[in-house]
């Protein structure tokens, strides 16, 4: 069975701040990972995406994570946020059968 | 154009009713699927299809049906709506089981 923790329900970051997100996933094989962003009244838009080979993977808008197999982590970060920015942000780990979500985080950017 | 499209977008009906909600995609995709997000965000997959063959059913009433008439299409049939159906329905669709999806704009049913 997989699963996904997402540390902080809720973030809020200046604009031009660091944006972090944390998850935390548990997979009996091999993950694929991936970083869905929702905007208000939308469907879920992919941010980036591991599965094999490089473990820092950059996405869009800026986003880029990093996959620690010892941490079983993939957090996301961008280096300076943006009022765009805000949303709500998912992370998923698949066994390569389905995709499993966090609860997600909200992102409130402050001006 | 759009990828993964759904209709209606909204759907305000009473308990007891029966609704369908349709998707298609554009991408060429083998698989798709209907999620169910609740009023705190949570996203539950309910259903998904590889090349119209149902692989996923995940603890679904089955007053909840999906139908895949072919590998573009996967419509949701709901029967006896009750209150707690309320959600946004999602559909999405991916290159196969192992790849990213790619999601709809949702559908808001609420029921009353």
């Amino acid at each position: 069975a997989q699963s996904v923790t997402q540390l902080g329900s809720h973030v809020s970051v200046s604009e031009g701040a660091l944006v972090l997100l944390r998850c935390n996933y548990s997979s009996s094989v091999p993950p694929y990972l991936f970083w869905y962003v929702q905007y208000p009244n939308q469907g879920l838009q992919l941010l980036l995406k591991y599965t094999t080979g490089a473990t820092l993977v950059k996405g869009i808008n800026g986003f880029e994570a990093e996959f620690k197999k010892s941490e079983t982590s993939f957090h996301l970060t961008k280096p300076s946020a943006h009022m765009s920015d805000a949303a709500e942000y998912f992370c998923a780990v698949s066994d390569q059968n389905k995709l499993s979500f966090g609860a997600g985080t909200t992102v409130t950017v402050r001006a | 154009d759009t990828a993964v499209s759904q209709t209606p977008k909204y759907l305000v009906t009473q308990m007891g009713n029966d609704k369908s909600i349709k998707c298609e995609q554009n991408l060429g995709h083998d698989t798709m699927y209907w999620y169910k997000q609740d009023s705190k965000k949570f996203l539950k997959i309910m259903f998904s299809y590889n090349n119209k063959e149902l692989i996923i059913n995940e603890t679904v009433p089955n007053r909840f049906s999906p139908k895949s008439p072919d590998k573009a299409h996967l419509n949701l049939h709901i029967n006896s709506l009750e209150l707690g159906d309320s959600a946004v329905y999602f559909c999405a669709s991916s290159r196969n089981r192992a790849y990213e999806q790619y999601f709809g704009p949702g559908t808001r049913l609420t029921v009353t």
